[in-house]
């Protein structure tokens, strides 16, 4: 069945560093891959996505990349700062209307 | 702005109860979406709808049901509550593209 692989589980980085969260998908067909963020006791928040047909966006301090071939994208985040701390959970797009999503990675800035 | 509410952001129940959770969105969207969220586990599919009185499983949809008799309301049954389902529930909806909004989540204890 539909499968995404999410790492690290856990992360913690300096303030001002980046981090780095990295998904892999089991279907290639899959060809949309959102991120969400959810911060604690709160619902999860859309804050990027891409679309097949990219190999990268950018939205300020947040980027993702995609690798159709190696099935993976990742999430980058620069000049963290500590409203960056958040569980992050990546999805891919299963069909046209199911999202299949990772385990979460627990980000935590290090003021 | 998109809304989805769940009727209930806590709830305590005895094993063996009937309970009903409610969802609601207010932005005509066409599939709607029952996740329960566990620690390490990441947002796991119980159900979801893609239009009135439709209903496909997803994951893991063993102890539960749902029902969708309006578009903007979708409910998730559990018939016989039971410890192991003690979890955070998160509804979720989308139109026909990809991006998909969260309710606020009801944590369910089952004692």
């Amino acid at each position: 069945g539909e499968n995404v692989e999410q790492h690290p589980s856990t992360l913690s980085v300096q303030e001002g560093d980046s981090a780095v969260i990295k998904c892999t998908y089991s279907d290639s067909a899959s060809n949309y891959f959102p991120w969400y963020k959810q911060e604690l006791g709160k619902r999860p928040q859309l804050i990027i996505d891409i679309r097949s047909n990219v190999g990268e966006k950018k939205d300020q301090r947040i980027a993702v990349t995609l690798n159709k071939t190696a099935k993976h994208f990742s999430l980058h985040i620069t000049e963290t700062q500590p409203e960056d701390s958040a569980v992050y959970f990546c999805a891919a797009l299963f069909g046209n209307e199911k999202l299949t999503f990772g385990t979460g990675t627990r980000l935590t800035i290090i003021p | 702005d998109v809304k989805v509410t769940q009727s209930s952001r806590y709830l305590v129940k005895r094993t063996g109860e009937k309970v009903f959770l409610e969802c609601v969105q207010d932005m005509d969207h066409e599939n709607m979406f029952w996740y329960r969220q566990d620690p390490g586990l990441g947002l796991r599919l119980i159900y979801f709808s893609y239009d009135v009185k439709m209903k496909e499983k997803g994951d893991i949809p063993e102890g539960y049901s749902v029902s969708r008799e309006k578009k903007e309301r979708f409910s998730l049954i559990l018939e016989s509550a039971s410890t192991n389902q003690t979890s955070m529930y998160l509804c979720a909806s989308k139109m026909g593209g990809e991006t998909q909004y969260f309710g606020p989540g009801t944590r369910l204890l089952v004692l």
